[in-house]
């Protein structure tokens, strides 16, 4: 178990609806990436927060958007929410270096229907 | 642009060795390994961090090779636990960390 926390672990929208993620991160880590992962695939970067203002962007489009709080937790927000969205949503929390190691939270399995 | 691995799934039985292969286009900082069962979150399994650099981590080891922008991971004499898909994840420069393509590997008693 790695300390890191997703809610919920799963979700089914309607296409356009808009949701919520939510991620606690690891005691003591300040940085939180969160990753898109369709079945069969890889992680795909979505984008990283640190210190609550956003430090690099993967290739999604601004509908797309997130916050991190002052205790490091973070959401990500996804508004007009396509069939394409279906998909793991995992959460890494890790220090703000690039030699840190990531620590993955269970993810959040979102369907859009 | 995402690294890529090869091959992308194989299966080996119980005892056997196995060679994961990740490549990269652009010169890369770091190399991370993760291994992904069904259904959980990706496992950190080692991070390489210099060029020339090896591993290892119980009967896993890797290696990196900064100039080729290349890195392996090896796995000895497999066990049953061992199976999973497994993802390496490159850092290029100042960017973030990127998942490979992923291996899935099948251990068969």
């Amino acid at each position: 178990e790695t300390g890191v926390t997703q809610s919920p672990t799963h979700l089914i929208k309607t296409r356009g609806q808009q949701v919520t993620l939510r991620c606690s991160s690891q005691s003591g880590h300040n940085t939180v990436s969160w990753y898109q992962q369709a079945l069969g695939q890889g992680p795909q970067f979505i984008f990283q927060y640190y210190r609550e203002e956003e430090n690099g962007r993967g290739n999604f489009p601004p509908r797309f958007s997130g916050l991190q709080f002052p205790n490091y937790s973070s959401e990500l927000n996804v508004n007009a929410l396509e069939l394409d969205d279906s998909a793991l949503y995992l959460c890494a929390s890790s220090l703000a270096s690039r030699q840190a190691e990531a620590f993955f939270g269970q993810g959040t399995r979102l369907t859009v229907v | 642009q995402q690294p890529v691995q090869s091959p992308q799934a194989v299966i080996l039985r119980e005892g056997e060795d196995a060679v994961i292969n990740c490549s990269s286009s652009k010169a890369l900082y770091s190399v991370h390994w993760y291994r992904q069962k069904h259904g959980e979150a990706p496992v950190f399994l080692m991070i390489l961090l210099k060029g020339g650099e090896q591993k290892g981590h119980d009967k896993i080891s890797a290696s990196f090779n900064e100039k080729k922008q290349q890195s392996s991971l090896y796995l000895t004499a497999s066990q049953l636990s061992y199976s999973g898909t497994y993802f390496c994840g490159t850092i290029p420069g100042n960017e973030k960390l990127t998942f490979g393509t992923g291996t899935r590997l099948t251990i068969i008693p």
